[in-house]
């Protein structure tokens, strides 16, 4: 199993600001995920992160509005940027067991945009 | 495009009963599916993983079942407790390991003393 932390575990920020979200590993993974969960709503796969390269982003969401930094295997930010009240979601970054692929996921940041 | 279901959308049960949620995906060609537990405003623990070639897997008092030609899977809950309450999330994943988790809406569970 990956232990997964997140800061900040939420915060409250004002429109036209922008937050960076990090998210620490215990253990070195080749890919790391950021998700969108917004209010009442399942999860959505913003990014991929590799590590020594570019994110690879889902359709929908570009690399201004979401840039993402992952300088080593363990580590990895996402910042909302230019921010309005439809970005108030849970972030949650996860990462992928090598062995069976299971899945496992950070506390999430509650954001929330006034 | 694969497609996850959830059914019901929120359930309500005493404590004690046996329960059973159902999730349903539109491509049977799933490499894996897993069911997660997401406290209120909070991340998402993993609770079974069930592999393609598997029919069930089984922790405690939980139990999930695949029936992939079908695309369904169940997640049975036996003696239900008032910890149990949660939503409960159903997530395959296609084809190969390296492609990405898609999820149900999450069946919403309140078990009542």
């Amino acid at each position: 199993s990956a232990v997964i932390s997140q800061k900040p575990s939420r915060d409250i920020c004002q429109r036209g600001t922008s937050l960076t979200i990090q998210c620490q590993v215990d253990s070195q993974v080749t890919m790391m995920f950021w998700y969108r969960q917004q209010p009442g709503q399942s999860l959505t796969l913003i990014a991929t992160a590799n590590q020594g390269s570019e994110a690879t982003y889902e359709s929908g969401f570009v690399i201004d509005k979401f840039p993402i930094s992952r300088p080593n295997l363990t580590f990895s930010t996402l910042t909302v940027s230019n921010m309005s009240p439809e970005d108030s979601s849970i972030y949650l970054c996860s990462v992928k067991g090598q062995t069976h692929y299971e899945q496992y996921f950070g506390p999430g940041t509650r954001l929330t945009v006034t | 495009k694969q497609e996850v279901t959830q059914i019901p959308a929120a359930l309500s049960v005493p404590e004690g009963e046996n329960l059973v949620l159902n999730c349903s995906f539109t491509d049977s060609a799933i490499y894996n599916l897993q069911w997660f537990r997401q406290d209120p405003g909070k991340g998402l623990t993993s609770l079974l993983l069930i592999q393609s070639s598997q029919r069930e897997q089984t922790s405690g008092r939980l139990n999930a079942s695949l029936d992939k030609s079908s695309g369904r899977s169940t997640l049975y809950i036996a003696a239900s407790q008032p910890g149990d309450s949660a939503t409960y999330l159903c997530a395959v994943r296609k084809n190969s390991g390296n492609t990405p988790l898609v999820f149900g809406k999450g069946t919403r569970l309140s078990v009542i003393a």
